[in-house]
């Protein structure tokens, strides 16, 4: 199956500063999200973004679909941006499928 | 109201025990997805379905079971509980090729 690889595992940041978090996959995909975990366990959508680039506030994800990654940017980070941050993919393109693998996620902790 | 329920999200329970976790969309999507979370493992996918009548074994099948008798629905059973199956449990549901949407998550203790 395809293979998902986060890096870093682990983040710790100030506030107010910026981060780039990195989702490298060893094949084609027709489908890429990002998902925030919060410290209660509750799974956020934050992107879906098979290529290209898209914004949401202080977020922001790239992939280059060519060359088999996609960053996560965070900007002007707060504590509630604390938790752990997954890639998810759907390998393709074609083939019918639909389910999503997960790399293992960054750990991301903000600190006052 | 949440747009995907699990239920129950708490459950303790005994070995040998038969367990259903519920999970309920209001989206009208084909596409619906059980994933267990373990420490050191990620989510890991358990069983999926696209539409009504369809089931398919994810990569970690082995003593869970799901039927899906109408689009909304998609419960998870484990026949005969273990204690390796102690685990967070995430229902999720999208349209084919898009979003999707994950539960609150089911937290499962078998002792």
């Amino acid at each position: 199956g395809i293979q998902v690889e986060q890096s870093p595992p682990d983040l710790i940041l100030q506030e107010g500063a910026n981060s780039t978090l990195r989702c490298n996959f060893s094949d084609s995909v027709n489908n890429l999200q990002w998902f925030h975990q919060n410290p209660w366990g509750q799974l956020i959508n934050l992107f879906y973004i098979p290529s290209g680039t898209k914004q949401n506030g202080r977020l922001s994800a790239t992939t280059v679909a060519t060359e088999r990654y996609s960053l996560l940017y965070i900007s002007s980070s707060q504590t509630t941006d604390s938790g752990v941050y997954f890639c998810a993919v759907v390998r393709g393109p074609g083939a019918g499928s639909y389910q999503l693998t997960f790399g293992k996620g960054t750990k991301l902790s903000v600190i006052p | 109201d949440a747009e995907i329920t699990q239920s129950p999200r708490h459950k303790i329970t005994e070995t040998g025990r038969q367990v259903t976790l519920a999970c309920h969309q209001i989206w009208n999507h084909n596409n619906m997805f059980w994933y267990r979370q373990d420490l050191g493992h990620g989510l890991r996918l358990i069983h999926y379905s696209y539409g009504v009548q369809d089931t398919n074994k994810g990569e970690v099948s082995d003593g869970y079971s799901v039927s899906r008798s109408n689009t909304e629905d998609l419960p998870l059973t484990l026949e005969s509980a273990a204690s390796s199956q102690t685990s967070v449990y995430f229902c999720a549901s999208g349209s084919s090729g898009n979003t999707i949407y994950f539960g609150e998550g089911s937290w499962l203790t078998v002792v």
